[in-house]
């Protein structure tokens, strides 16, 4: 199984609307991150948290939200998506002791 | 603030030939330096990292990387490529020495001609 896991994989909506992107991890680390990648921009940080109670928000947070549901989910939305948030989202995880995160597989999101 | 500059968007080579993907790093303090790779419609997956021990950093399916602090630079190889390298790349540089802020290149795309 996937230590990493985002849901849904990908997903299509209209402008206006409100989504979720969750994000499941098995691999027992305290913080998590939403990144989102656009072709030549490389990954952009969203949003990340360092433990439950911890949220800060990243370089690109405007328009986006998260929730830190427990120790191993960290969802994010979009209050009311607008067509220049299509792209592909991805989550990570790190532990102090591990120099490296790990990503999750991406959600492909398209707004219309 | 730290940074992360990877020359050249797209790289193409011969199956056998040198791979070479550039990276300069900024950073105002001793960097932790990474090499992601990220195969089609999947998720990023760490190649190598250099965090302050060797210079030249030995990554998976015969990568390596040399931290030249003198030039900045952070450059990947592998000596003869494989069909199976086609990949995007991705240099990346930490703000601390636990991975907690990574700050990611624009990335290099690397195709393979037969």
């Amino acid at each position: 199984d996937a230590d990493v896991t985002q849901t849904p994989r990908n997903r299509i909506t209209k402008t206006g609307k409100r989504i979720m992107l969750e994000c499941s991890q098995t691999k027992g680390h305290d913080r998590m991150y939403w990144y989102r990648q656009d072709p030549g921009l490389g990954l952009r940080l969203i949003y990340y948290s360092f433990d439950v109670k911890d949220i800060n928000k990243g370089e690109i947070s405007d328009g986006y939200s998260v929730s830190r549901q427990a120790q191993a989910k960290f969802s994010l939305s979009l209050e009311s998506a607008i067509p220049n948030q299509t792209a592909l989202y991805f989550c990570a995880t790190s532990d102090f002791y591990h120099n490296e995160q790990f990503f999750g597989p991406g959600t492909r999101l398209t707004v219309l | 603030a730290q940074s992360v500059t990877q020359l050249g968007s797209h790289v193409s080579v011969s199956e056998g030939a040198l791979v070479l993907l550039r990276c300069n790093y900024s950073s105002s303090v001793p960097p932790y330096l990474f090499w992601y790779v990220q195969y089609p419609n999947q998720g990023l997956q760490l190649l190598l990292k250099y965090t302050s021990a060797a210079t030249l950093v030995k990554g998976i399916n015969g990568f390596e990387a040399e931290f030249k602090k003198s030039e900045t630079s952070f450059h990947l190889t592998k000596p003869s490529a494989h069909m199976s390298d086609a990949a995007e790349y991705f240099c990346a540089v930490s703000e601390g020495s636990s991975a907690s802020k990574i700050i990611f290149g624009s990335g290099t795309r690397l195709s393979i001609r037969p």
